[in-house]
């Protein structure tokens, strides 16, 4: 059974710090989805890696990928109070076109 | 090109009864799926469709029923309502290239 975790659970940071969050994954998968979620919102995609050392940036995030060790990062760069959400790493399982997300990582970036 | 869309938005039921949560898509995709999101945790999958006619269950499709008629309605069924199916619901659809879109979401309370 496919498993993902998340951590931390809870960030709490200033602004113009970097931060990272971390998401690993149980079985072999060859996609792996972060995405965005503001408060009473559906999904906003981040950012989809397809294969080991997968490198993705938009503004202040980056995403990273390790199959081998099975897991990703987030990493936020100079936090500003509009990227607080919460953050959800998934994991596709290929025959079902499914996701399994991890429990998320709401950050919340103070002034 | 309307995307993924869910209807009702928000739904209040009472214990025992019977509802459907329509969910439809129009960019031809074969993949489509339902998931919950219960408070603080990432989305867990109910049942997933991989075309027209066939359906098949996810983590937690107790209480749950669904059907694929057409290639852009996936209904999800709510038997008989029961408090602890209080959550949000998420419709999601695949494409070829294994991007995932998700409705805005349902709000179901049961009392």
């Amino acid at each position: 059974e496919l498993k993902v975790e998340q951590n931390p659970l809870f960030l709490s940071m200033q602004e113009g710090k970097n931060y990272t969050i971390y998401c690993n994954y149980s079985t072999t998968s060859d996609r792996l989805y972060w995405y965005r979620q503001d408060p009473g919102k559906s999904l906003e995609s981040l950012f989809v890696l397809l294969s080991n050392g997968a490198v993705k940036q938009e503004g202040r995030l980056m995403a990273s990928l390790d199959t081998k060790a099975r897991l990703s990062t987030l990493h936020i760069t100079a936090a500003v109070h509009d990227l607080s959400a919460t953050y959800f790493c998934a994991v596709l399982t290929m025959g079902r076109r499914a996701l399994t997300f991890g429990s998320g990582t709401r950050l919340q970036v103070q002034p | 090109n309307a995307g993924v869309t869910q209807t009702p938005k928000f739904q209040v039921l009472k214990t025992g009864q019977s509802m459907t949560l329509q969910c439809a898509q129009d960019m031809n995709h074969e993949y489509m799926s339902w998931y919950r999101q219960d408070p603080g945790m990432g989305l867990r999958l109910i049942h997933y469709s991989v075309g027209a006619g066939i359906t098949d269950q996810g983590e937690v499709p107790n209480g749950y029923n669904v059907s694929r008629s057409t290639t852009e309605d996936f209904p999800l069924r709510l038997l008989s309502a029961a408090p602890s199916q209080t959550s949000v619901y998420f419709c999601a659809s695949s494409n070829e290239w294994y991007e995932q879109f998700f409705g805005p979401g349902t709000r179901l309370t049961v009392l």
